[in-house]
């Protein structure tokens, strides 16, 4: 079965670093997602992404980040100078095409930005 | 606001009793909903989603939610948890005047005894 894949599982950087959390959705889906779940809070949304552009974002995707499909199958999300609050588990995700399809998660890269 | 929020925050049960975890979403016209559950390690998986027709909804694994709409609800039952079933769960909602964007509730964690 078709799953959505990330790297690293585990990034470590130091804050004020960039850092680039990569994403290979599944191959026939449209839509694709960044979700971040810091420890012991609830999974927040991040940004969504269709047709090569960006079709929504939260409060949270401020100027720092920025998302990008480079080659039609990896889907990127960075954050160009990391802080100590960015630390979270990153999870990204991708469904078909339609409303009511769903959402397919991959297993997190959890960031610790120290 | 869209939110969506889960009532019970860490729930322990033995082995063979019933389950049922609470969530409510705020209105903000047509919704739908899905719950997911997230074992120890795991990715966030699908359990089950309602988009229309029957508001009894049958997910993987003896899982099963009912949708009703006046209290704004979409309760998770199962009538006997196994040891198995230890995980996250969390109840999420879109609504169809977004972009297909998950809003999560703040999780369960359910721990079932031996």
């Amino acid at each position: 079965e078709p799953e959505v894949t990330q790297t690293p599982s585990h990034q470590v950087t130091q804050m004020g670093q960039e850092v680039i959390l990569r994403c290979v959705p599944i191959s026939n889906h449209l839509y694709f997602y960044w979700y971040r779940q810091i420890l012991g809070q609830k999974v927040e949304f991040l940004v969504s992404f269709y047709n090569n552009e960006i079709s929504e974002k939260s409060e949270i995707f401020d100027d720092q980040f920025s998302v990008e499909r480079p080659d039609g199958s990896n889907f990127t999300l960075k954050i160009r100078s990391t802080k100590l609050e960015d630390s979270a588990m990153y999870f990204c995700a991708s469904r078909p095409q339609a409303h009511t399809d769903t959402q397919y998660f991959g297993p997190g890269t959890r960031l610790t930005v120290l | 606001a869209q939110s969506v929020s889960q009532h019970n925050h860490h729930v322990i049960l033995s082995e063979a009793a019933s389950l049922e975890l609470g969530c409510n979403y705020s209105y903000g016209g047509t919704v739908n909903l899905f719950w997911y559950v997230q074992y120890p390690g795991q990715h966030l998986q699908l359990l089950l989603k309602y988009f229309s027709g029957d508001p009894l909804v049958k997910g993987i694994k003896g899982f099963e939610a009912e949708f009703i709409k006046s209290k704004f609800s979409f309760n998770l039952r199962k009538p006997s948890v196994q040891w198995s079933d230890t995980a996250e769960y969390f109840c999420a909602v879109t609504y169809s005047s977004n972009t297909g964007k998950l809003i999560f509730g703040q999780g369960t964690t359910l721990q079932v005894k031996p």
